[in-house]
């Protein structure tokens, strides 16, 4: 069935350092690919969104590319802070008309100071 | 607008009780969606509307469970005779939608987190 695979966590970073999560996803379709994050004692927030091949969605520094070649959707931020440490969770939109999400594991982000 | 919103928060029942959580969407949304979500995994789907009907089902939920939303505005998630495995986090999220090839986001309420004892 449609799945998602997400690196596992934690991540812990220096302030500062470069950020990759890797998610890749079953090729069912065509779906639009979305990261959310999750801070601590908060519910999800949508933080960026791809919906076709070769899309790049950006938000707050951080950014994600649609590859269909590889079916990869991994993060990335050139320089992260204390505030981003959250869980990452890549989710794809399956499903059809249906467009439920299926989420990965989540990857929790620990930036130190 | 104030985003969705779920009620209660945090629900502790003892098994064998019934349960019944609240969602309201956002007011443009016609779709409104339920996950579960539990202790160190992503949230799984669980259910789906498109206005007031009630278009997909997962096979995670079982025939204790049932929702409704009845005016295609707020919605219900009732669980009969809870049991110690339906603790966890009940989420909701709504979205525009209807429109084919067309993917909206979906916007996440808070939660209410369910503990069974």
């Amino acid at each position: 069935g449609d799945s998602v695979t997400q690196m596992e966590g934690p991540v812990t970073l220096s302030e500062e350092a470069f950020l990759t999560i890797n998610c890749t996803y079953t090729a069912t379709g065509y779906p639009s690919l979305f990261w959310y994050v999750q801070y601590p004692g908060e519910g999800l927030q949508l933080l960026l969104k791809a919906t076709k091949a070769d899309d790049k969605g950006s938000n707050k520094g951080f950014e994600a590319t649609y590859r269909k070649e590889t079916t990869s959707f991994h993060l990335e931020k050139g320089s992260v802070q204390v505030s981003d440490s959250a869980v990452y969770f890549c989710a794809p939109a399956y499903g059809g008309a249906t467009n439920k999400l299926i989420f990965g594991t989540g990857t929790l982000l620990a930036v130190q100071p | 607008d104030t985003g969705v919103s779920q009620d209660p928060r945090h629900k502790i029942t003892k098994r064998g009780q019934n349960v019944t959580f609240r969602c309201d969407p956002i007011s443009e949304h016609n779709r409104l969606y339920w996950y579960r979500q539990t202790l160190g995994q992503g949230p799984e789907f669980l259910t789906y509307f498109q206005n007031e009907a009630q278009l997909e089902k997962s096979r995670l939920l079982s025939d204790r469970f049932s929702a409704e939303r009845p005016k295609g505005s707020f919605s219900t998630l009732e669980i009969q005779r809870t049991e110690q495995g339906d603790s966890a986090m009940y989420l909701c999220a709504s979205s525009l939608g209807g429109v084919a090839g067309v993917t909206y986001e979906q916007y996440f309420g808070p939660g209410t987190r369910l503990t069974v004892t």
